[in-house]
């Protein structure tokens, strides 16, 4: 299996343009998992989906924040509009229910000047 | 609620010598343990858990950890350090009833030097 698969891979842009980042979980895993990474807060959980439904998104900063998993292979994470603060490293994680153990994508560095 | 604590930032050893990297606890019911280590430029990725079962548990990379419950720890733990292990460890914590929803702690930085 080729892991989780996260894209861009880095994204540069200015404050006040969208941004949209996008995951393919593990096939057959059921749950999906954004989280953010930055020095200062560490690790946040930020929204997670059981068999496509979101089911905890209180970790989502703010209204700028949407994420969406239309189907089992695919979930976006979008920003709109992006701040500075808003530049962290952006991983998706994948499991299968009964597994527990989350498997997490390479991240995506995003960079907003 | 469920929470993990790291106690330590940094954790320095040499190689060749054993190693630990604390974690404790806090849950409502059973918890589910796990190890995840993450390299420079890289995402996290799973060492070990305990579910159930036998209180030491063996991981990847020769690490292992133990479950102790009065003391609601699961420090990691490996013989003889290498090198190549230096990287930010992650302790992550969720009970039977949390959904998949795993809790991390803060990271331990671990710096093994020659």
């Amino acid at each position: 299996d080729a892991g989780v698969i996260q894209s861009p891979r880095h994204e540069v842009t200015e404050m006040g343009q969208e941004v949209t980042l996008r995951c393919k979980p593990i096939s057959g895993h059921n749950s999906l998992f954004w989280y953010r990474q930055t020095m200062m807060r560490g690790l946040e959980l930020l929204i997670y989906f059981n068999n496509n439904v979101p089911i905890d998104d209180s970790g989502m900063p703010e209204d700028r924040f949407s994420a969406k998993m239309p189907n089992a292979s695919f979930s976006t994470l979008k920003i709109q509009p992006s701040e500075p603060r808003d530049s962290a490293v952006y991983f998706c994680a994948s499991s299968f229910l009964a597994g527990n153990e989350q498997y997490f994508g390479p991240g995506t560095r995003l960079t907003v000047t | 609620a469920q929470s993990v604590a790291q106690p330590e930032d940094q954790v320095n050893v040499a190689e060749g010598n054993p190693l630990t990297v604390k974690c404790t606890y806090s849950v409502s019911g059973n918890p589910y343990l796990f190890w995840y280590v993450q390299y420079p430029n890289r995402g996290l990725q799973f060492l070990l858990k305990y579910i159930t079962g036998d209180n030491l548990v063996k991981g990847s990379y020769g690490f292992e950890a133990e479950f102790n419950k009065s003391q609601t720890s699961f420090h990691l733990k490996k013989p003889s350090a290498l090198v190549s292990d230096s990287a930010l460890y992650f302790c992550a914590v969720r009970t039977e009833n949390a959904g998949n929803m795993l809790t991390f702690g803060g990271g331990t930085r671990l710096m093994v030097k020659p």
